[in-house]
């Protein structure tokens, strides 16, 4: 079974320009989540997709980011324009849905993550 | 409001010693406690978790114990080996599993 897979592994940008984050979950897991890890500090919560809806966005740091997650498969993350903050690693983890049905545990997935620099 | 403080790396140790990484916490109620380590080119791996108080996780010879007296879910391996080396996260789940919070990470470098 394929992990999750991120693309790129990493990204080297200027202030202003746009990047865009791609991340493939584990097939079959309705729920992708999008963190990050800023300066090499503690790792923290973006955003919470369950299919294609977003869950729980509370974490996005500013309009400058948009997730999506069309067709409730892969999930993109654009930060357009990118500023020197936005550099660090960017996470992304899936999972099975909770339940006896979904057969999940809440253990989450993780990718390799997106190294983003934005010089 | 919630968060996680683990010890500062890089943590050096030779082959064989022992291992511990202090991780405390701040919380409300009662959360889940989780490891998660990454080596070197892949992604976060869940290593070990406890949810509830006095239970003990463990995996790969790796242990933590979850301490509610002392806030605490220190890891502990009894005799390190290189293929260890890697970057170690505590963190801490409440409500619901997946809004993890994290510690700012401790790289672990095991040198034979």
């Amino acid at each position: 079974e394929a992990g999750v897979t991120q693309f790129p592994s990493h990204s080297v940008i200027e202030k202003g320009q746009t990047v865009t984050l791609r991340c493939d979950p584990i097939s079959g897991h309705d729920n992708l989540y999008w963190y990050r890890r800023v300066m090499g500090k503690e790792i923290k919560f973006l955003l919470h997709f369950v299919k294609e809806s977003k869950q729980d966005e509370s974490g996005m740091p500013n309009n400058r980011f948009l997730a999506e997650r069309t067709g409730g498969t892969y999930s993109t993350l654009k930060v357009q324009p990118a500023e020197l903050e936005d550099s660090g690693v960017y996470f992304c983890a899936s999972s099975k849905p909770l339940g006896l049905a979904g057969g999940g545990t809440g253990e989450l997935f993780f990718g390799e993550g997106s190294r983003l620099t934005v010089l | 409001g919630n968060s996680v403080t683990q010890m500062e790396g890089p943590v050096t140790l030779s082959e064989e010693a022992f291992l511990t990484i202090n991780c405390t916490y701040t919380a409300t109620g009662y959360p889940s406690l989780f490891w998660y380590v990454q080596y070197p080119g892949e992604g976060l791996q869940l290593l070990l978790k406890a949810t509830k108080a006095d239970d003990k996780g463990s995996n790969k010879g790796f242990e933590a114990t979850y301490r509610k007296e002392t806030t605490s879910f220190h890891l502990e391996k009894g005799s390190v080996q290189v293929s260890d080396s890697a970057v170690y996260f505590c963190a801490l789940g409440k409500d619901s599993s997946y809004k993890l919070i994290f510690g700012s990470g401790t790289r672990l470098l095991v040198r034979p």
